[in-house]
């Protein structure tokens, strides 16, 4: 099956930069995503990376290592509107139901 | 207009009642899924279907049913509501994909459900 692991929660101050790691087990592997979602609202895509490195847009930058089943999603410049919660997701090959597989959210508090 | 609409937005039943949830897109995307959230759980599929002839279960498909009643149409059911189906759900849909593999999921607003 797959599954994936990223941390519950982190707060940091406007200005500041995060990381949001994701670990991930999978059956098959076609690319890691990661979607942010507002309260109240509907998760909306970020990015994608199925080779690895880094993917760089704007003031968020994804990375991925296949070899470490591994990815981070980087939050630059921290404004109070990227309050919200992030998911990292996985999609595994035909084999195990060609889906996406999402992690558990963590969520972002960024304060004054 | 929304490219991806739920019906209703917020519902409150009982237990033991039958519920639909519907879901409608404009995206002219094949794929539909149907989600559930709930607090420190992310996103669970549900049910999810790559067209209008093909139904696939997701992870926590019991107690739920769906009907793809067009490309553009997929709902969801609960044919005898229970409390731990208190959820927020999420329709989603995404095209085949063209670069590496991306599947880009775009969800509805979410149907709030609360069955007493």
């Amino acid at each position: 099956g797959q599954s994936l692991e990223q941390p519950s929660e982190v707060t940091a101050v406007e200005g500041a930069i995060v990381q949001i790691n994701c670990t991930y087990q999978t059956s098959g592997f076609y690319g890691l995503s990661w979607y942010q979602q507002h309260d109240g609202g509907a998760p909306t895509f970020l990015s994608y990376n199925a080779l690895d490195g880094l993917e760089e847009t704007g003031r968020f930058s994804s990375f991925l290592s296949r070899s470490d089943s591994y990815g981070y999603l980087l939050l630059q410049e921290l404004q109070m509107k990227d309050s919200a919660s992030y998911f990292c997701a996985v999609r595994d090959g035909k084999a195990a139901g060609n889906k996406l597989t999402f992690g558990g959210g963590t969520r972002v508090l960024v304060k004054p | 207009d929304a490219d991806v609409t739920q019906t209703p937005r917020n519902r409150i039943t009982k237990t033991g009642k039958r519920i639909m949830l519907e879901c409608s897109q404009t995206k002219g995307h094949d794929r539909m899924y149907w989600y559930r959230q709930d607090p420190g759980l992310g996103l669970r599929l549900i049910y999810y279907s790559f067209d209008v002839k093909d139904i696939n279960k997701g992870e926590i498909s019991d107690g739920y049913s769906v009907s793809r009643q067009a490309q553009a149409k997929f709902s969801l059911s609960l044919e005898s509501a229970i409390p731990n189906q208190t959820a927020l759900y999420f329709c989603a849909t995404s095209d085949r994909g063209s670069r590496q593999g991306q599947d880009t999921q775009y969800f509805g607003p979410g149907t709030r459900l609360t069955v007493l």
